[in-house]
């Protein structure tokens, strides 16, 4: 079956710019992930989905960052007037369930702020 | 606090020797570990997970782990390194301090095996 699909692949933008990523999980999975990884900094996780809910968004960077979920199903990750350090690839990741499931990665975005 | 330690940025292994990752975690909790892998252009991969039950666990592609509590340890390994393996493993800890959950990858060992 289909795995989790992240969009764009790689993302171009100036400093300033607001950019949307986009995950569409696997089919029938209630949780759905966020991360961030860079060079030099390793894998940071910035938020989670239960449902459209997330319980808690202290794992986002900054106030430019926010995160939704509708129909509990796509999630997109909206970056405010980008910051060269918002430079990494970003994943995501979703599983049947919040807790201790399997989590399954999308190949990630890529994002360039130049 | 919670946090998770990989000892070693890069191992070198010669094909056919044994693999020994290592992975060191602190918690005030009972964790859930995972080890997760990722290999050149594509996506993490998990390897294996504990989670309270048997302390030694057995995953993907003829690897194993064992929860030491005492040694707040999980490392990683495999009997015999193939050449397929060299990649990226990433030791994860979960947990939930307050209801919700969080996910603390740690830095990444990258195993290079060699002909």
């Amino acid at each position: 079956g289909a795995g989790v699909s992240q969009s764009p692949s790689n993302k171009v933008t100036e400093k300033g710019k607001d950019v949307e990523l986009r995950c569409d999980p696997i089919s029938g999975h209630t949780a759905l992930y966020w991360y961030r990884q860079s060079l030099g900094q390793g894998l940071e996780f910035l938020i989670y989905f239960q449902g459209n809910s997330a319980p808690d968004k202290s794992g986002l960077p900054s106030d430019r960052f926010s995160a939704e979920r509708t129909g509990g199903s796509v999630s997109t990750l909206t970056i405010q007037r980008t910051q060269q350090e918002d430079s990494a690839v970003y994943l995501c990741a979703s599983s049947p369930e919040v807790s201790t499931d399997t989590q399954y990665f999308g190949p990630g975005t890529r994002l360039t702020v130049l | 606090a919670q946090s998770v330690t990989q000892l070693d940025s890069h191992v070198s292994v010669s094909e056919g020797t044994p693999v020994l990752l290592r992975c060191n975690y602190s918690s005030s909790y009972s964790p859930s570990l995972f080890w997760y892998v990722q290999h050149p252009n594509k996506g993490l991969q998990l390897l294996l997970k504990y989670t309270s039950a048997a302390t030694l666990v057995k995953g993907i592609n003829g690897f194993e782990a064992e929860f030491k509590k005492s040694e707040t340890s999980f490392h990683l390994t495999k009997p015999s390194a193939h050449m397929s393996d060299a990649a990226e493993y990433f030791c994860v800890v979960s947990k939930r301090p307050s209801g919700t959950y969080k996910y603390i990858f740690g830095t990444g060992t990258r195993l290079k095996v060699l002909a």
